[in-house]
């Protein structure tokens, strides 16, 4: 089946450790996406890459970095220099055909910083 | 920059009511206008998109259209299930990059 795996579901970190979250797509997408979840808020956009070994930075990357050395895997970095990291996050992907294309989501990967 | 404006929640329903849920945006250009639905614990799923001004977007009885003279994209659906219970977000995406930009989130909750 086609579609978009986050691991883990649920992550645990101790303060001023660096943490992976893994994002991997088999819909063959050249595009995809991070977003950041708040509880009660919408999704904010970190990173994102349109094509491989290439990326641009959302709306708030600060403390986050990523790499796109595959089409199908999209890993976020959640560094110690991010300030609140407790958060959900969600990585998506579309086929980049522009403005009209559906994302289709994984399901998430809870992390919380104790 | 863009932005997305949605009413707050949360919304409380009773099984077989009429469910409206306010979207607006604020965008330059043609954006392409989403929405989306976010079960318990799940990632988002599309629930229906317009592309373009006066398209009517539909899906399990949801609908909405593309009011540009209003910047408005409304959700709506005549009769709502207890499996309707969940987190609805609008969107909308420019040209550039395909970035989604979304609204807050309406919690809707149906009760039989």
């Amino acid at each position: 089946d086609g579609g978009i795996t986050q691991s883990p579901k649920y992550l645990f970190r101790k303060e001023g450790q660096n943490v992976t979250l893994s994002c991997e797509q088999n819909l063959n997408h050249d595009a995809m996406y991070w977003y950041r979840q708040d509880p009660g808020q919408g999704l904010r956009l970190i990173y994102y890459s349109q094509i491989v070994n290439d990326f641009q930075k959302g709306d708030i990357a600060e403390g986050y970095s990523v790499s796109r050395e595959k089409k199908e895997s999209f890993p976020l970095t959640v560094t110690s220099a991010q300030k609140n990291p407790t958060a959900f996050y969600l990585c998506a992907s579309s086929p980049q055909r522009g403005r009209t294309d559906t994302q289709y989501f994984g399901p998430g990967t809870r992390l919380t910083v104790l | 920059g863009d932005s997305v404006t949605q009413m707050e929640g949360p919304v409380t329903l009773s099984e077989e009511a009429c469910l409206t849920i306010n979207c607006t945006y604020t965008a330059t250009g043609y954006p392409s206008l989403f929405w989306y639905v976010q079960y318990p614990g799940e990632g988002l799923q599309l629930l229906l998109k317009a592309t373009k001004a006066d398209d009517k977007g539909s899906n399990k009885g949801f609908e909405a259209t593309y009011r540009k003279e209003t910047t408005s994209f409304h959700l709506e659906k005549g009769s709502v299930q207890v499996s309707d219970s969940a987190v609805y977000f609008c969107a909308l995406s420019q040209a550039a990059g395909n970035k989604l930009t979304f609204g807050g989130g309406t919690r809707v909750l149906v009760k039989p």
